[in-house]
Protein backbone atom coordinates (compact mmCIF):
# COMPACT_ATOMS: atom_id res chain seq x y z
CA UNK A 1 0.00 0.00 0.00
CA UNK A 2 1.24 3.01 -0.93
CA UNK A 3 2.29 5.78 2.04
CA UNK A 4 -0.84 8.35 0.31
CA UNK A 5 -3.28 7.80 -2.70
CA UNK A 6 -4.16 10.57 -4.56
CA UNK A 7 -6.23 9.78 -7.72
CA UNK A 8 -4.57 11.02 -11.03
CA UNK A 9 -7.70 12.06 -12.80
CA UNK A 10 -7.44 13.98 -15.11
CA UNK A 11 -10.71 16.10 -14.12
CA UNK A 12 -12.51 17.95 -16.68
CA UNK A 13 -14.80 20.67 -14.91
CA UNK A 14 -16.40 23.77 -16.33
CA UNK A 15 -15.56 27.80 -15.48
CA UNK A 16 -16.97 28.55 -12.30
CA UNK A 17 -17.21 25.00 -10.58
CA UNK A 18 -16.74 24.02 -7.59
CA UNK A 19 -13.70 21.44 -7.65
CA UNK A 20 -12.43 18.99 -5.15
CA UNK A 21 -9.65 17.19 -5.17
CA UNK A 22 -8.67 14.26 -2.47
CA UNK A 23 -5.79 11.93 -1.13
CA UNK A 24 -5.92 9.26 1.23
CA UNK A 25 -2.55 8.25 3.41
CA UNK A 26 -2.35 5.33 5.54
CA UNK A 27 0.02 6.17 8.74
CA UNK A 28 -1.37 8.41 11.31
CA UNK A 29 2.53 9.62 12.15
CA UNK A 30 2.09 12.21 9.39
CA UNK A 31 1.30 15.17 10.68
CA UNK A 32 1.84 18.46 8.13
CA UNK A 33 -0.28 18.41 4.96
CA UNK A 34 0.66 20.39 2.16
CA UNK A 35 -1.63 20.98 -1.24
CA UNK A 36 1.22 22.32 -4.57
CA UNK A 37 0.01 23.55 -7.71
CA UNK A 38 2.33 22.26 -10.66
CA UNK A 39 1.87 23.86 -13.83
CA UNK A 40 3.56 21.88 -17.45
CA UNK A 41 7.16 21.50 -17.34
CA UNK A 42 7.45 23.86 -13.62
CA UNK A 43 8.48 23.30 -10.13
CA UNK A 44 5.51 23.02 -7.99
CA UNK A 45 4.25 26.04 -6.09
CA UNK A 46 2.92 26.17 -2.95
CA UNK A 47 -0.65 26.68 -2.25
CA UNK A 48 -1.69 24.89 0.97
CA UNK A 49 0.09 24.25 4.09
CA UNK A 50 -1.54 22.92 7.57
CA UNK A 51 -1.41 20.63 10.28
CA UNK A 52 -4.12 20.35 12.59
CA UNK A 53 -8.04 19.11 11.68
CA UNK A 54 -10.36 21.01 9.91
CA UNK A 55 -10.36 23.69 7.61
CA UNK A 56 -7.97 26.34 6.46
CA UNK A 57 -9.24 28.87 4.01
CA UNK A 58 -6.87 31.12 1.30
CA UNK A 59 -9.37 32.93 -1.19
CA UNK A 60 -10.69 30.64 -3.34
CA UNK A 61 -8.60 27.86 -2.00
CA UNK A 62 -9.86 25.66 0.94
CA UNK A 63 -7.54 22.81 2.81
CA UNK A 64 -9.58 20.38 4.87
CA UNK A 65 -7.97 17.52 6.69
CA UNK A 66 -9.50 14.74 8.24
CA UNK A 67 -6.87 12.83 10.63
CA UNK A 68 -9.18 10.60 12.08
CA UNK A 69 -10.12 9.39 8.63
CA UNK A 70 -6.13 9.96 7.32
CA UNK A 71 -8.02 12.11 4.41
CA UNK A 72 -7.09 14.96 3.21
CA UNK A 73 -9.10 17.41 0.25
CA UNK A 74 -8.30 21.17 -1.48
CA UNK A 75 -11.64 22.94 -2.87
CA UNK A 76 -11.55 25.30 -5.48
CA UNK A 77 -13.97 27.92 -5.31
CA UNK A 78 -15.52 29.70 -8.99
CA UNK A 79 -12.61 27.59 -10.69
CA UNK A 80 -10.86 29.57 -13.31
CA UNK A 81 -9.40 28.68 -16.41
CA UNK A 82 -5.64 29.58 -14.99
CA UNK A 83 -6.34 26.75 -12.42
CA UNK A 84 -5.44 24.32 -15.36
CA UNK A 85 -2.41 22.73 -13.53
CA UNK A 86 -1.34 19.26 -11.53
CA UNK A 87 -2.36 19.17 -7.84
CA UNK A 88 -0.03 17.10 -5.54
CA UNK A 89 -0.77 16.33 -2.22
CA UNK A 90 2.19 16.16 -0.01
CA UNK A 91 2.62 14.64 3.88
CA UNK A 92 5.43 14.65 6.21
CA UNK A 93 6.47 13.43 9.42
CA UNK A 94 7.43 15.70 12.41
CA UNK A 95 10.78 17.39 11.91
CA UNK A 96 11.25 15.25 8.93
CA UNK A 97 12.76 18.64 6.98
CA UNK A 98 12.23 18.23 3.51
CA UNK A 99 11.69 14.53 3.22
CA UNK A 100 8.02 15.19 1.60
CA UNK A 101 5.44 12.52 0.40
CA UNK A 102 3.86 13.33 -2.64
CA UNK A 103 0.31 11.98 -3.76
CA UNK A 104 1.13 10.98 -7.93
CA UNK A 105 -0.81 14.32 -8.45
CA UNK A 106 -4.68 15.23 -10.01
CA UNK A 107 -4.43 16.67 -13.65
CA UNK A 108 -6.99 19.77 -13.25
CA UNK A 109 -8.56 21.11 -16.90
CA UNK A 110 -11.24 24.13 -15.91
CA UNK A 111 -13.08 24.65 -19.13
CA UNK A 112 -13.92 28.17 -20.57
CA UNK B 1 6.74 34.13 0.11
CA UNK B 2 10.36 32.12 -0.22
CA UNK B 3 11.85 32.09 -3.66
CA UNK B 4 14.24 29.42 -4.85
CA UNK B 5 15.74 29.93 -7.83
CA UNK B 6 16.98 27.28 -10.58
CA UNK B 7 19.13 26.93 -13.06
CA UNK B 8 19.54 26.23 -16.19
CA UNK B 9 15.77 25.47 -16.98
CA UNK B 10 16.79 23.47 -19.76
CA UNK B 11 19.85 21.28 -20.98
CA UNK B 12 20.61 18.60 -23.19
CA UNK B 13 23.53 16.49 -23.49
CA UNK B 14 25.10 13.91 -24.83
CA UNK B 15 25.95 10.56 -23.19
CA UNK B 16 28.89 10.32 -20.90
CA UNK B 17 29.08 14.10 -20.17
CA UNK B 18 28.00 15.80 -16.73
CA UNK B 19 25.65 18.61 -16.12
CA UNK B 20 25.77 20.76 -13.63
CA UNK B 21 22.02 22.38 -11.64
CA UNK B 22 22.58 24.97 -9.39
CA UNK B 23 19.68 25.78 -6.72
CA UNK B 24 19.92 29.42 -5.11
CA UNK B 25 17.37 30.75 -2.16
CA UNK B 26 16.85 34.24 -3.26
CA UNK B 27 15.86 35.83 -0.19
CA UNK B 28 16.43 33.67 2.53
CA UNK B 29 19.21 31.50 4.25
CA UNK B 30 18.58 27.88 3.85
CA UNK B 31 20.95 25.51 5.53
CA UNK B 32 19.46 22.59 4.10
CA UNK B 33 18.15 22.03 0.23
CA UNK B 34 16.38 18.95 -1.33
CA UNK B 35 16.64 17.83 -4.02
CA UNK B 36 14.12 15.74 -5.96
CA UNK B 37 13.62 14.01 -9.76
CA UNK B 38 10.23 13.83 -11.57
CA UNK B 39 9.40 11.66 -14.48
CA UNK B 40 6.67 12.29 -16.62
CA UNK B 41 3.17 11.90 -15.34
CA UNK B 42 4.70 10.44 -12.14
CA UNK B 43 5.21 12.15 -8.76
CA UNK B 44 8.37 14.12 -7.13
CA UNK B 45 10.75 11.63 -5.18
CA UNK B 46 13.02 12.88 -2.96
CA UNK B 47 16.91 12.27 -4.20
CA UNK B 48 18.99 13.79 -1.45
CA UNK B 49 18.97 16.09 1.44
CA UNK B 50 22.12 18.74 0.67
CA UNK B 51 23.63 20.09 3.95
CA UNK B 52 25.67 23.38 3.76
CA UNK B 53 29.20 22.73 4.94
CA UNK B 54 28.58 18.74 5.29
CA UNK B 55 28.14 15.84 3.08
CA UNK B 56 24.94 15.06 1.35
CA UNK B 57 22.42 12.63 2.84
CA UNK B 58 21.18 10.58 -0.18
CA UNK B 59 17.98 7.96 -0.17
CA UNK B 60 17.98 4.61 -0.66
CA UNK B 61 18.48 3.96 -4.01
CA UNK B 62 19.97 6.78 -5.08
CA UNK B 63 24.01 6.52 -6.28
CA UNK B 64 26.21 9.07 -4.62
CA UNK B 65 28.82 8.94 -6.97
CA UNK B 66 26.14 9.40 -9.90
CA UNK B 67 24.67 12.63 -8.39
CA UNK B 68 27.49 15.20 -6.78
CA UNK B 69 25.85 17.89 -4.20
CA UNK B 70 27.35 20.58 -3.10
CA UNK B 71 26.35 22.78 -0.59
CA UNK B 72 28.99 25.36 -0.88
CA UNK B 73 26.79 28.25 1.14
CA UNK B 74 24.08 29.34 2.65
CA UNK B 75 22.28 30.14 -0.85
CA UNK B 76 23.58 27.80 -3.24
CA UNK B 77 23.38 23.91 -3.67
CA UNK B 78 24.65 22.03 -6.83
CA UNK B 79 23.77 18.86 -8.27
CA UNK B 80 26.40 17.77 -10.73
CA UNK B 81 24.97 14.28 -12.52
CA UNK B 82 28.07 12.85 -13.88
CA UNK B 83 28.84 10.10 -16.55
CA UNK B 84 25.19 10.80 -17.36
CA UNK B 85 23.19 8.25 -19.27
CA UNK B 86 20.29 8.68 -21.58
CA UNK B 87 17.88 6.89 -18.06
CA UNK B 88 18.92 9.85 -16.17
CA UNK B 89 16.69 12.23 -18.65
CA UNK B 90 14.30 13.45 -16.14
CA UNK B 91 13.06 16.69 -14.22
CA UNK B 92 14.93 17.72 -11.45
CA UNK B 93 13.92 19.73 -8.61
CA UNK B 94 15.31 21.54 -6.24
CA UNK B 95 13.61 23.05 -2.87
CA UNK B 96 14.20 24.63 0.57
CA UNK B 97 12.72 25.65 3.62
CA UNK B 98 12.94 29.23 4.49
CA UNK B 99 13.19 28.39 8.53
CA UNK B 100 14.09 25.30 10.59
CA UNK B 101 11.89 22.19 11.51
CA UNK B 102 8.78 22.14 10.15
CA UNK B 103 8.70 24.94 7.72
CA UNK B 104 6.67 24.34 4.43
CA UNK B 105 9.21 23.42 1.35
CA UNK B 106 9.54 26.05 -1.70
CA UNK B 107 10.37 24.61 -4.86
CA UNK B 108 12.38 25.88 -7.71
CA UNK B 109 11.13 25.71 -11.50
CA UNK B 110 12.97 22.74 -12.09
CA UNK B 111 15.56 21.75 -14.97
CA UNK B 112 14.69 19.36 -17.50
CA UNK B 113 17.56 17.23 -18.49
CA UNK B 114 18.06 15.25 -21.86
CA UNK B 115 20.84 12.77 -22.54
CA UNK B 116 21.35 12.20 -25.72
Amino acid sequence: QKEVEQDPGPLSVPEGAIVSLNCTYSNSAFQYFMWYRQYSRKGPELLMYTYSSGNKEDGRFTAQVDKSSKYISLFIRDSQPSDSATYLCAIRRYNQGGKLIFGQGTELSVKP
Amino acid sequence: GAVVSQHPSRVICKSGTSVKIECRSLDFQATTMFWYRQFPKQSLMLMATSNEGSKATYEQGVEKDKFLINHASLTLSTLTVTSAHPEDSSFYICSATEGQGNSPLHFGNGTRLTVT
